[in-house]
């Protein structure tokens, strides 16, 4: 146990909706990190936050949007869902700003977009 | 921008070693390795930052070849538990952009016994 907690652990919607995936980051973590992954793909980088402030942004999408609020927990939201938005969401957490230290990953959101 | 990493599956027996390779073009910062083993979360092995400067668990090891933007990780005499896919994360200066670590797509590694 990582100690990052995600819910839910699925979900599924159609396409068009909106959905908000939430994660607490381990006790002590400043940093959350938001990733995609996708059947057959990579960890894809979305965003991260540091103590409530947006302080790195990888691919997402403008239909994607995050924030970290003051108990530090974080929420991702997706909106205009298309069944490509279909993978595992992970998010992980880290003391510190920069990736310097180990990310310490939740157990995953898998979203199915029918 | 995406690292890459070779091979992109292997298979061992039980004690036998194996090497992991990761590639970037851009000048690095930091490289990390995780490993996900089928429907769990990646897990921290280490991190390789530049500088010389390395944090992980004892029984893994890899390098860090700063002027090749290269890493690889090292795995000895292999146990049925380090079966999973291996990931490399690296931190570069991506258009002026750090803070952040762009996944290689993972090495599948399975050992049998």
């Amino acid at each position: 146990d990582s100690g990052v907690t995600q819910t839910p652990k699925h979900l599924i919607t159609a396409t068009g909706q909106r959905v908000t995936l939430r994660c607490s980051p381990r006790s002590g973590d400043l940093s959350v990190y938001w990733y995609q992954q996708s059947l057959d793909q990579g960890l894809q980088f979305l965003i991260q936050y540091y103590n409530g402030e947006e302080r790195a942004k990888g691919n997402i999408l403008e239909r994607f949007s995050a924030q970290q609020f003051p108990d530090l927990h974080s929420e991702l939201n997706l909106s205009s869902l298309e069944l490509g938005d279909s993978a595992l969401y992970f998010c992980a957490s880290s003391p510190r700003a920069g990736p310097v230290d180990e990310q310490f990953f939740g157990p995953g959101t898998r979203l199915t977009v029918l | 921008q995406q690292p890459v990493q070779s091979p992109q599956a292997v298979i061992l027996r039980e004690g036998e070693d194996a090497v992991i390779n990761c590639s970037s073009s851009k000048a690095l910062y930091s490289v990390h390795w995780y490993r996900q083993k089928h429907g769990e979360a990646p897990v921290f092995l280490m991190i390789l930052l530049k500088g010389g400067e390395q944090k992980g668990h004892e029984k893994i090891s890899a390098s860090f070849n700063e002027k090749k933007q290269q890493s690889s990780l090292y795995l000895t005499a292999s146990q049925l538990s380090y079966s999973g896919t291996y990931f490399c994360g690296t931190e570069g200066n991506y258009g002026g952009a750090t803070n952040k670590l762009i996944f290689g797509t993972g090495t599948l590694l399975a050992v049998q016994p």
